[in-house]
């Protein structure tokens, strides 16, 4: 079993949709979370920490579920040019290894 | 402006060739890394350094070699490439716990 797994999609939704991510994790000594944007042909790029309190950034809403071991993401009022790949990151505390989900693809349509 | 830069970004080389991708940071970060990012597998980590002479091995560190002679860069070495090498390569430092990734470096090795 992965370390990190996220459904690989496509998700394919229409402007203005809201969607939602999922990402689960094996290791329970997980203890820093993020999700990471690439674009296509692009470096990944930083979107967001995920906080135990859960946290929010205009669109975007981050959550962490410790018991069942997940994190979500969910992006409101979907836009065109949130058409990417949305990769989960996790990371045990004191190592320097992050874990890298796959991503998941997402693509926003008019 | 802050950055992380690779070079070459594309190389099509042969089996057995010795290669380096060189990587720059200007942030000052001390923390470097390699991944290879393949489909189907997601982003590896290959090797990091956590300060100038001071290295260890990823998930991935097999056919590779690194060196962080200065705190700025921190090349990655194919001694002798194998088609199982080709891969997007890309360069990270991190800051905190955020990762700053370079443009990549897209390696098929014949």
């Amino acid at each position: 079993r992965k370390e990190v797994e996220q459904d690989p999609g496509p998700f394919n939704v229409p402007e203005g949709a809201t969607v939602a991510f999922n990402c689960t994790y094996s290791n329970s000594a997980s203890q820093s979370f993020f999700w990471y944007r690439q674009d296509c042909r692009k470096e990944p790029k930083l979107l967001m920490s995920v906080y135990s309190s859960g946290n929010e950034d205009g669109r975007f809403t981050a959550q962490l579920n410790r018991a069942s071991q997940y994190i979500s993401l969910l992006i409101r009022d979907s836009k065109l040019s949130d058409s990417a790949t949305y990769l989960c990151v996790v990371k045990v505390g004191g190592s320097y290894i992050p874990t890298f989900g796959r991503g998941t693809s997402l693509i926003v349509h008019p | 402006e802050a950055q992380v830069t690779q070079n070459p970004r594309y190389l099509i080389t042969v089996t057995g060739k010795k290669l380096t991708v060189t990587c720059s940071q200007n942030m000052n970060h001390e923390y470097m890394s390699w991944y290879r990012q393949d489909p189907g597998l997601g982003l590896r980590q290959i090797y990091y350094s956590m300060n100038v002479e001071v290295t260890d091995k990823g998930d991935v560190p097999e056919g590779y070699k690194v060196s962080r002679k200065e705190k700025r860069n921190f090349p990655l070495i194919l001694e002798s490439p194998s088609p199982n090498q080709t891969s997007l390569y890309f360069c990270a430092t991190r800051r905190e716990d955020e990762q700053y990734f370079g443009p990549g470096t897209r390696l098929t090795v014949t």
